[in-house]
């Protein structure tokens, strides 16, 4: 199947700084890639949906101008935690979809995941 | 609105076999997706029914009757390995996926 890699796996930073999150697709270009946050012992939640050459669109109660994501090629997109405070901590996951491989079934490949400790 | 329910947590004995259920309500439905999560890694694919029916795949079976907006997943002669959470999700009419809130398996010796 498909990969998609995401870097950095784990990341300690202090509060007020910021955090940036990569998620790259290895061996297909994804155009729409989704980035979801997942505390412990929950499900995933969309936090948004990143287009390749344009603006992300965020799900409601997702502050934009905090969870800065770009996606600037086919194949890497960053989501930056900007002051990042304690709450932000959480399990950060990327997916992509191939639809060279999977057509429109929706099907998603995730990254790893980085989970993000803020102090 | 649109939900996915499944039940917060099971435990299984190893070696047994498992259903898990999950019934939606969702705004159109384009097909049901099943995953496995490990504690702190990320979800991974394990079967996509967009027809009514029983889909097998080794010791993991998929059901889905979409008149009832239902469907388990089957897992037989369970191992320790498939300690897990598993996730129901949906996708619907705008190829949006909706996500259950997971299924999370204990197997006991």
């Amino acid at each position: 199947g498909a990969v998609v890699s995401q870097h950095p796996s784990w990341v300690i930073c202090k509060s007020g700084t910021s955090v940036k999150i990569e998620c790259r697709s290895l061996d297909f270009q994804a155009t729409t890639m989704f980035w979801y946050r997942q505390f412990p012992k929950q499900s995933l939640m969309l936090m948004a949906t990143s287009n390749e050459g344009s603006k992300a669109t965020y799900e409601q109660g997702v502050e934009k101008d905090k969870f800065l994501i770009n996606h600037a090629s086919l194949t890497l997109s960053t989501l930056t935690v900007t002051s990042a405070h304690p709450e932000d901590s959480s399990f950060y996951i990327c997916s992509a979809r191939d639809l060279g491989l999977a057509g429109d079934t929706g099907e998603l490949f995730f990254g790893e995941g980085s989970r993000l400790t803020v102090l | 609105g649109q939900n996915i329910d499944q039940p917060t947590e099971m435990t299984a004995t190893e070696g047994a076999i498992v259903q898990i259920n999950c019934t939606y309500q969702t705004s159109g439905f384009n097909g049901l997706f099943w995953y496995q999560q490990h504690a702190g890694e990320a979800p991974t694919f394990l079967s996509y029914n967009v027809l009514d029916g029983l889909e097998e795949k080794g010791r993991f079976s998929s059901f889905l009757s979409r008149s009832k907006g239902y469907s388990y997943l089957l897992l037989k002669e369970l191992q320790m390995k498939d300690s897990a959470s598993y996730l129901c999700a949906v996708l619907d009419s705008n190829y949006q996926l909706i996500w259950g809130a997971g299924t999370k398996l204990i197997i006991k010796p």
